[in-house]
């Protein structure tokens, strides 16, 4: 049973990177079945789905994050990270990783990173 | 502004049934396969359905999916309160802006 686990610091000052990883365990992230993503839920709203990569470190991102998100994937560690720079409070969220096969099927139960001095 | 548009709320009486609709355009839900996502209060969001109408393992028939043209519609049967949560459907965007887009989410509210 695949099973996602973000970590992460929870709170990140202004202007600084957000990193994250996510750990997948129960299967391979090398598995060629599945891309992998990050989403992340503002308090009170909705789902923003941020970036997603392949194992073989192909990606593909929200048009309107591209210029500040990188995501990387560790085969060796079974891990794939986000890195999110120059952060405001409108970066304050709960960031989820999840599998996306045919759609995104297994979420891990996110973490809430809240931007702030 | 959501890409895709959901009512902001629904609500019915539980064993009532009640169906949320999630409305794009031909970029998005008229040639891309649709998903639904269960959010429990104060959890990750869970999957529903994928293709637009398959369920993954163990979600009850109670739950189903349809897609016409540039809408879809997520019918939930024989409500119970533990149905209560938020709803969000998802697909890809095939624009100039691609990517994966959600709907701003439905509030279920069993009576």
């Amino acid at each position: 049973q695949l099973q996602l686990q973000e970590s992460g610091p929870g709170l990140v000052k202004p202007s600084e990177t957000l990193s994250l990883t996510c750990t997948v365990s129960g299967g391979s992230i090398s598995s060629s079945s599945y891309y992998w993503g990050w989403i992340r839920q503002p308090p009170g709203k909705g789902l923003e789905w941020i970036g997603s990569i392949y194992y073989s470190g192909s990606t593909y991102y929200n048009p309107s994050l591209k210029s500040r998100v990188t995501i990387s994937v560790d085969t060796s560690k079974n891990q794939f990270s986000l890195k999110l720079s120059s952060v405001t409070a409108a970066d304050t969220a709960v960031y989820y990783c999840a599998s996306l096969k045919n759609a995104f099927d297994i979420w891990g139960q996110g973490t809430m990173v809240t931007v702030s001095s | 502004q959501s890409v895709l548009t959901q009512p902001p709320s629904v609500s019915a009486a539980p064993g009532q049934k009640v169906t949320i609709s999630c409305s794009g355009s031909s970029s998005n839900i008229g040639n891309n396969y649709v998903s639904w996502y269960q959010q429990l209060p104060g959890t990750a969001p869970k999957l529903l359905i994928y293709d637009n109408n398959k369920r993954p393992s163990g979600i009850p028939d109670r739950f189903s999916g349809s897609k016409s043209g540039t809408s879809a519609t997520l019918g939930i049967t024989g409500l119970q309160t533990g149905d209560e949560a938020d709803y969000y459907c998802g697909t890809w965007d095939s624009s100039l802006s691609a990517g994966q887009v959600f709907g701003g989410g439905t509030k279920l509210t069993v009576l």
